[in-house]
């Protein structure tokens, strides 16, 4: 039952242009919502998370945008630039039955800049 | 800045071998993660700790066990390895930030385990 799901697999932009990566999810108990990066051979790495009480966060060339009644989010990226090519994940915060935090991750989509 | 350690990069097992992935972390993060990641299927959370000797199954731990004997180090054992458990593996950190939520994970590089 794959909670938070990332529709496409790969994606291809031509540098300088907009980047959207979207990622949907089934469980309305996630209250934060986060995109991670990964590089090959490397773990993945915090790049930008949004609350679910609010709609839209931006830091830099990253936005990230939710809609709750949609149960989607998705992830800006203004301009692309080509180290920006790497895998991105969705994922979703829930609280576990004892009261912890844990992180759900989606599928993860490829992203590739073209110069 | 944080860091994240897996003891192995690449790991070759055998068939019902008993595998030990560790991982240490030099923050004081309360909380450690193991999770796995497959192609087409993203990363699976198999276990997590959030105090000394103190675990919580993830999504799929059937065949794994975890040991958290101090504080910053958080061990994977797979009791009797499969040819289904060959995946990257990777080990993450955060802090307890209790109701509010800034406290990002912290991962390691990875180990990539095969198991033959």
């Amino acid at each position: 039952d794959q909670q938070v799901k990332q529709n496409s697999p790969s994606l291809s932009v031509q540098e300088g242009r907009i980047s959207i990566l979207n990622c949907d999810y089934t469980n309305s108990m996630f209250d934060y919502f986060l995109w991670y990066k990964k590089y090959p051979a490397e773990g993945p790495t915090f790049l930008i998370s949004i609350s679910s009480i609010k709609d839209k966060n931006e830091d830099g060339r990253f936005t990230v945008f939710l809609n709750k009644s949609a149960k989607h989010l998705s992830l800006h990226i203004v301009p692309s630039q080509p180290g920006d090519s790497a895998v991105y994940f969705c994922a979703a915060r829930a609280i576990s039955n004892f009261g912890n935090e844990k992180l759900t991750f989606g599928t993860g989509t490829r992203l590739t800049i073209i110069p | 800045d944080v860091k994240v350690t897996q003891s192995s990069r690449y790991l070759v097992k055998r068939t019902g071998e008993k595998v030990f992935l560790e991982c240490v972390q030099d923050m004081d993060h309360e909380n450690m993660f193991w999770y796995r990641q497959d192609p087409g299927l993203g990363l699976r959370l198999i276990y997590f700790s959030y105090d000394v000797k103190m675990k919580e199954k993830g999504d799929i731990p059937e065949g794994y066990s975890v040991s958290r004997e101090k504080k910053e180090r958080f061990s994977l054992i797979l009791e009797s390895a499969s040819t289904n458990q060959t995946s990257m593996y990777l080990c993450a950190s955060s802090s307890w930030t209790g109701s509010s939520y800034n406290s990002p994970l912290h991962f390691g590089n990875g180990t990539r385990l095969t198991v033959t």
